[in-house]
């Protein structure tokens, strides 16, 4: 069993629909939680990060983390076909450095 | 700024040679890492590396290596490519000060093995 499991979808939705994209874990250890996005043929690109439990939110994007259930977040409003791509969750432990656990990454296509 | 920059974009090799692989870091950034992708697996850690030292390693065979020069630039090494190998290899690039995780990815190195 991975530590980091992601649905790979792919999961559809028609612009403007709010997106919920969700990872668990298994590894109490982790502390930092990222999200990255990947379009086809790019690396991926930060889009949000957060230290231990809590909400963020950065304009669109809304990340939550809650470390009692092992489970974290990632939602988009008003989605864009622009936002159409791969997400990526990703964490580390304290002191691991950038040796990061990726899940799998959840396809994701807004329609227009 | 520029991001960061690996050369070749795509290489196709056969089984049992080796490939060496090139990254270049963002401007000041001193740590780089070392990714491997693939459909089965998703991404892989394979190593980090500071000021030319390996600070951490993934769980690789040893046929997978790689160094840091003192310019930050990184090369990563495979020897006796097998099948299995053929992957999107992706570099790296943070500040290294911290180990907040935060990485700047470039668009990867796309290997094939025949």
């Amino acid at each position: 069993q991975k530590e980091v499991e992601q649905d790979p979808g792919p999961l559809s939705v028609p612009e403007g629909a709010i997106v919920s994209l969700n990872c668990t874990y298994s590894n109490s250890a982790f502390q930092y939680f990222m999200w990255y996005r990947q379009y086809s043929r790019k690396g991926p690109e930060l889009l949000m990060y957060t230290y231990s439990s809590g909400n963020k939110e950065d304009g669109r994007f809304t990340a939550q983390v809650d470390k009692s259930s092992k489970y974290i977040s990632l939602f988009i409003r008003d989605s864009q076909p622009s936002d159409s791509a791969t997400y990526l969750c990703a964490m580390s432990a304290r002191y691991s450095g950038y040796a990061l656990n990726f899940g799998k990454g959840t396809s994701l296509l807004v329609t227009p | 700024k520029a991001g960061v920059t690996q050369t070749p974009r795509y290489l196709i090799k056969t089984r049992g040679q080796q490939v060496t692989l090139s990254c270049s870091p963002i401007s000041g950034h001193r740590s780089v890492s070392w990714y491997q992708q693939t459909p089965g697996q998703g991404l892989q850690f394979l190593f980090e590396y500071f000021s030319e030292t390996q600070r951490n390693k993934g769980n690789f065979p040893g046929r997978f290596s790689g160094r840091q020069f003192s310019n930050s630039r990184s090369e990563m090494n495979v020897s006796t490519l097998e099948l299995g190998d053929s992957a999107l290899y992706l570099c790296a690039s943070a500040p290294g000060l911290d180990d907040t995780g935060e990485l700047f990815f470039g668009e990867g190195s796309r290997l094939t093995v025949l």
